[in-house]
């Protein structure tokens, strides 16, 4: 059974840094192919892709908040970070990290329940 | 550019089909994926690689393509199926996207 579990504050101020944890099992980054992503959702609107690390770690980042976003992973306990600079009311959001697979697609076929982060004084 | 543009909303008479579409440059090379998402839920993967259903999504969900153009339709739709979608896909420098989402009501 693949499981994912994002972890993290839930109210960070604005200029902190957020770090958030991806906890998950069914997988391991030790197979070849194998990446997670994190991807967020602000109130009412869509999802917007953040950052990808794959099992080799090659690592994706989106353009416009590349300059913020570090993701990396610790193999033997399965999990992935991803850290976000300069936080801003505008990324309260909803994060959530999934799996994806080189070589298969862009997809994310299990995903983590998400966590939501305020960002406020 | 790597954008994927949806149409905000659609309607749809139970029973009856919809289709939803996922514009954008980085699908005439690449596939587009499909997910779903209720209201408070995770999102949920309904077709991969452009067409392929994963294990337990319904036969009335289907994926196809055209140019820059990606396509899900869903055959006789269900009142469980309203939800919000949206594409996803990956551009030429191994990045994703998602698209802007599409409101599915089944009236």
């Amino acid at each position: 059974q693949i499981t994912l579990k994002e972890s993290g504050p839930t109210l960070v101020k604005p200029t902190q840094t957020l770090t958030l944890t991806c906890t998950f099992s069914g997988f391991s980054f030790i197979s070849s192919g194998v990446g997670v992503g994190w991807i967020r959702q602000p109130p009412g609107k869509a999802l917007e892709w953040l950052a990808l690390i794959y099992w080799d770690e090659d690592k994706r980042y989106s353009p416009s908040l590349k300059s913020r976003l570090t993701i990396t992973k610790d193999t033997p306990k399965n999990q992935v970070v991803l850290t976000m600079t300069d936080m801003d009311p505008v990324d309260t959001a909803t994060y959530y990290c999934a799996r994806t697979i080189y070589g298969s697609g862009s997809h994310y076929d299990y995903w983590g329940q998400g966590t939501l982060v305020t960002v406020s004084s | 550019s790597s954008e994927l543009t949806q149409d905000p909303a659609v309607s749809v008479a139970l029973g009856q089909t919809v289709r939803i579409t996922c514009q954008g440059d980085s699908l005439r090379n690449y596939h587009a994926s499909w997910y779903q998402q209720k209201p408070g839920r995770a999102p949920v993967l309904v077709i991969y690689g452009e067409k392929n259903r994963p294990s337990g999504i319904p036969d009335r969900f289907s994926g196809s393509s055209l140019g820059n153009t990606a396509s899900l339709t869903i055959t006789g739709a269900q009142a469980e199926d309203e939800a919000d979608y949206y594409c996803n896909s990956r551009d030429s420098s191994g990045n994703h996207v998602f698209g802007t989402g599409t409101k599915v009501t089944v009236l």
